[in-house]
C-alpha cells in the first residue's frame, strides 16, 4: 500500500517552455501532497504544500507564478514549471499523506527535469 | 542554525556491524520525526517514525529520540551492503536534514 506515482519520470524541454508533472496517490486518498526539489548532492527542499480543493502554500523564495500547483482531486496534484530555464533543471519529487493515516509522507519516484 | 542537522559523512562500516546515524534539531517544539533512506537517483523511502522519547525497534532498525537533548538517532544492526544509501532525518513539519551517506563494506 501507500504507492505514489509520478509522470513523467524524465523530461527534457527547451528554455522558455512549460512542463507539467503529475503526482498520483494510487491506493489511498491524499488531502495533502507536497512538492520537493533536489539538486545533485543536496537534500530535498520543500517547495510547496498542496491541499485538495484549495490554494497551495509555497515556501519562502519559491515563485508561485512560476511553479503552478493544482490539487483538483484527492489522488492527483500537478506541478507546472512555467517558462522553464536551465537553472530549473532538477529532480522534482512529490509526496502524499494518507488522509486516514498518520503524519508519514510517501514519496513518488521523482521526475528528472532537464531544461536545455 | 539549521533546523535539522546531520553529519554528512560518509560513514563507513563493515558488513555485520552496527551503523549509528545521528541527528539534532533546533525546534524544541518538534514532536514527530522520521528516518528516510534514499538511494542515489531515487526518491526517499520511509524507514521509521518516532514520536515519543525512548527507543523504537523495527527489525534491524532502532530509532531513538531524546527530546531534552533534541537528538534523534538511527541504529542499523547487522549492516548489509544493501543498506548503503543516504539516510535522511526529518522532523514534522517536514524539514529534512542534509542526510548522512552510509557505506557498508562487504
Amino acid at each position: 500500500g501507500a504507492v505514489v506515482s509520478q509522470h513523467p519520470s524524465r523530461v527534457i524541454c527547451k528554455s522558455g517552455t512549460s512542463v507539467k508533472i503529475e503526482c498520483r496517490s494510487l491506493d489511498f486518498q491524499a488531502t495533502t501532497m507536497f512538492w520537493y526539489r533536489q539538486f545533485p548532492k543536496q537534500s530535498l527542499m520543500l517547495m510547496a504544500t498542496s491541499n485538495e480543493g484549495s490554494k497551495a502554500t509555497y515556501e519562502q523564495g519559491v515563485e508561485k507564478d512560476k511553479f503552478l500547483i493544482n490539487h483538483a482531486s484527492l489522488t492527483l496534484s500537478t506541478l507546472t514549471v512555467t517558462s522553464a530555464h536551465p537553472e530549473d533543471s532538477s529532480f522534482y519529487i512529490c509526496s502524499a499523506r494518507d488522509r486516514t493515516g498518520g503524519r508519514e509522507q510517501y514519496f513518488g519516484p521523482g521526475t528528472r527535469l532537464t531544461v536545455t | 542554525q539549521k533546523e535539522v542537522e546531520q553529519n554528512s559523512g560518509p560513514l563507513s562500516v563493515p558488513e555485520g556491524a552496527i551503523a549509528s546515524l545521528n541527528c539534532t534539531y533546533s525546534d524544541r517544539g518538534s514532536q514527530s520525526f522520521f528516518w528516510y533512506r534514499q538511494y542515489s537517483g531515487k526518491s526517499p523511502e520511509l524507514i521509521m517514525s518516532i514520536y515519543s522519547n525512548g527507543d523504537k525497534e523495527d527489525g534491524r532498525f532502532t530509532a531513538q529520540l531524546n527530546k531534552a537533548s533534541q537528538y534523534v538517532s538511527l541504529l542499523i544492526r547487522d549492516s548489509q551492503p544493501s543498506d548503503s544509501a543516504t539516510y535522511l532525518c526529518v522532523r514534522v513539519p517536514m524539514r529534512f536534514g542534509a542526510g548522512t551517506r552510509l557505506t557498508v563494506k562487504p
